[in-house]
């Protein structure tokens, strides 16, 4: 069984503070992670994907990643009342063809 | 946005009846997606679709059947709706070779389903 553990909040930081959300993943074999954002009712929106151990920046999201302790986590800086949301984990099977989502964390951003 | 379209975006219908959810993409992406969310277990894979004709289950695909005829039409139907299958059903795409973004996947606006 697959799995992708995140906790699941809810996570509140007040605006323009640094928001860190974790989440741990069961295949080792697995390269490829992602992070969505979802508004409530609404569809899940990739901000970040990263395939490589270290940090990956893009503007104020930065992913980590860590295959050898299979986990991977997300910083947003300056937190906004916009980014108020929950954030799904993802990674791809290692087979190459399904993908496996974790329950979200749901943060809210305090102005 | 990606072109993807779902419907109905919202469709109500009683136990034991058939029902049937269309994704449209227009982006050419070769892989599609049928995912159903509900409350504490996020997002989970139903069945896929990796070219016309070609398909696979997920991890919850029992009571559901698939069809993709064309590129850009995929098929979900739930051959007897149960209550157990009310939830949100999303569709995506993904294509790394189309997209040039390894294995990014892109959603639809979903469909929210009641079986009374």
């Amino acid at each position: 069984q697959k799995e992708v553990e995140q906790n699941s909040g809810p996570l509140s930081v007040p605006e323009g503070a640094i928001a860190s959300l974790n989440c741990t993943y069961s295949d080792r074999g697995s390269q490829s992670f992602f992070w969505y954002r979802q508004y409530s009712g609404k569809s899940p929106e990739l901000i970040m994907s990263i395939y490589s151990n270290g940090d990956k920046e893009d503007g104020r999201f930065t992913a980590q990643l860590n295959k050898a302790s299979q986990y991977v986590s997300l910083l947003i800086r300056d937190s906004q009342p916009s980014d108020s949301a929950t954030y799904l984990c993802a990674f791809l099977s290692n087979t190459g063809n399904q993908f496996y989502f974790g329950t979200g964390t749901s943060l809210t951003v305090i102005p | 946005d990606a072109g993807i379209t779902q419907s109905p975006r919202h469709k109500v219908t009683e136990t034991g009846t058939p029902v049937t959810l269309r994704c449209h993409q227009t982006e050419n992406h070769r892989y599609m997606y049928w995912y159903r969310q509900d409350p504490g277990h996020g997002l989970r894979l139903i069945h896929y679709s990796y070219g016309v004709k070609d398909t696979d289950k997920g991890e919850v695909s029992d009571g559901y059947s698939v069809s993709r005829s064309k590129t850009e039409d995929f098929l979900l139907t739930l051959e007897s709706a149960t209550s157990s299958q009310t939830s949100v059903y999303f569709c995506a795409i993904s294509d790394p070779l189309t997209s040039g973004r390894a294995w990014e996947q892109y959603f639809g606006p979903g469909t929210r389903l009641t079986v009374t």
